[in-house]
């Protein structure tokens, strides 16, 4: 039972480049977000999904883009990458409602 | 809007010693609470959570956790902590309304376990 999986786990970037970030999950989930996790940040809403086929802003949705491409995959794109998106990317789902969120493993981005 | 305070960032504590994380929390209406941990080069797993009814909820690894409305907080303890409860431990609340599709997370809390 994978449950959330991301992809890749790690990637160093050249500021400019630009990248997407792979989440997909099993649980046949609603919702899909995705976190950026700074340190004494906390974690921080990117983008989310409340259900198929919708897309919503969160706290730092600047310098991003998000496609949710069915039920299972929900991917976060980085156009023209900076320094300051250098962070650890969690992608999480939940069913809906009061039901927890569950979370992937991270992936660990370094834009030089 | 809602808002989550973890009022101390590091806490050591030495082994078998009771420990208690603090969480208090701002909404205008009803909310969900949830306490996650992370340990090193982890995602966050889900260690309990307050959706209604009894006050004191049980979770995974011996922890609980108090919901107090009128203080607004969800504090979480442990009797006696382990070395392997090393982690960093984040409390999330989620407004009922609007589908509680968002979490507000604080900004965590370091548990260190001395031996």
């Amino acid at each position: 039972n994978a449950g959330v999986t991301q992809t890749p786990k790690f990637q160093v970037l050249k500021t400019g480049q630009s990248m997407t970030l792979q989440c997909a999950q099993d649980m046949n989930h609603n919702s899909m977000y995705w976190y950026r996790q700074d340190p004494g940040m906390g974690l921080r809403l990117i983008y989310y999904s409340a259900s198929e086929g919708t897309t919503d802003k969160g706290e730092v949705p600047n310098g991003y883009n998000v496609s949710r491409l069915n039920k299972r995959e929900f991917s976060l794109r980085l156009e023209s990458a900076a320094p300051s998106q250098t962070s650890v990317y969690f992608c999480a789902s939940k069913e809906g409602g009061s039901q927890p969120q569950h979370f992937g493993d991270g992936t660990r981005l370094s834009i030089l | 809007a809602q808002s989550v305070t973890q009022l101390d960032s590091q806490v050591p504590v030495f082994e078998e010693a009771p420990v208690e994380l603090r969480c208090n929390y701002s909404s205008s209406v009803s909310v969900y609470l949830f306490w996650y941990v992370q340990y090193p080069n982890q995602g966050l797993q889900l260690l309990l959570k307050y959706l209604s009814g009894s006050t004191l909820v049980k979770g995974i690894n011996g922890f609980e956790a108090e919901f107090n409305k009128s203080q607004t907080s969800f504090h979480l303890r442990k009797p006696s902590v382990h070395i392997s409860d090393t982690a960093e431990y984040f409390c999330a609340v989620s407004d009922l309304g609007a589908g509680s599709y968002q979490l507000t997370f604080g900004k965590g809390t370091k548990l260190s376990v001395i031996p």
